[in-house]
């Protein structure tokens, strides 16, 4: 079965320092993967997906996310952390084949706090 | 373009009651899915529609249950809530179903079971 492990459930950076927050997943083919963000009270923005092609995916709001596939990670990177960036975000897997459905396999999330 | 859109955002029932969820999918988008989301177990798959058809459904009890109209539109109706039924119900939507389709999220409609 896939899972996806967000090992880091709290983390704590100072607003212009950089971020990388983990995502492990564990799935029998190459996944499609995904980043949301959630703000208090909101629901779920996409920052990013990884289809296939070029391992490093650019994303919104600053972010970016690179695939490696030996690792089975799809870790999340922000050069420079602003104070908006403080939300809770998800990595998600799903199924890459057409028509095989939009089920998504969310971690846990990790909760961001930025200090000023 | 307007996004995915979800009513009500916010509602209070008792337990017993039954209660219906709406979602209106982006434009032109034929997927779509239903999560659960809880302090306890997280973001959970409940089903997904695509053309008015349910393709995939989560480990959820047979109270929980869903529908998808000829113009993508969804709903979706839990009965005889418990208050463990008391979540974050998150609608998405995609154009396909699967092969690298962006899925977009509503806002959600924040359900409390009393």
């Amino acid at each position: 079965a896939q899972s996806v492990t967000q090992p880091d459930i709290h983390i704590t950076v100072s607003e212009g320092a950089s971020l990388e927050l983990r995502c492990n997943y564990s799935y029998g083919a190459t996944p499609y993967l995904f980043w949301y963000v959630q703000s208090p009270g909101q629901g779920l923005q996409l920052l990013l997906k990884y289809f296939s092609g070029d391992t490093l995916v650019q994303g919104i709001k600053g972010f970016e996310a690179e695939f490696k596939r030996s690792q089975s990670s799809f870790n999340l990177r922000k050069p420079s952390v602003h104070w908006s960036d403080a939300a809770e975000y998800f990595c998600a897997v799903g199924p890459i084949l057409t028509g095989g459905g939009n089920k998504l396999t969310f971690g846990t999330g990790t909760q961001l706090k930025v200090e000023l | 373009k307007a996004g995915v859109t979800q009513t009500p955002r916010y509602l209070i029932k008792t337990r017993g009651q039954q209660v219906t969820l709406s979602c209106s999918p982006i434009s032109g988008h034929r997927s779509v899915s239903w999560y659960q989301q809880t302090p306890g177990q997280g973001l959970q798959f409940l089903f997904e529609y695509f053309s008015e058809t349910q393709r995939n459904k989560g480990n959820f009890p047979g109270r929980f249950s869903g529908r998808q109209f000829s113009n993508s539109r969804s709903e979706m109706n839990v009965s005889t809530l418990e208050l463990g039924d008391s979540a974050l119900y998150l609608c998405a939507s995609s154009l396909e179903a699967g092969g690298g389709n962006t899925i977009y999220f509503g806002e959600g409609s924040w359900l409390t079971v009393v």
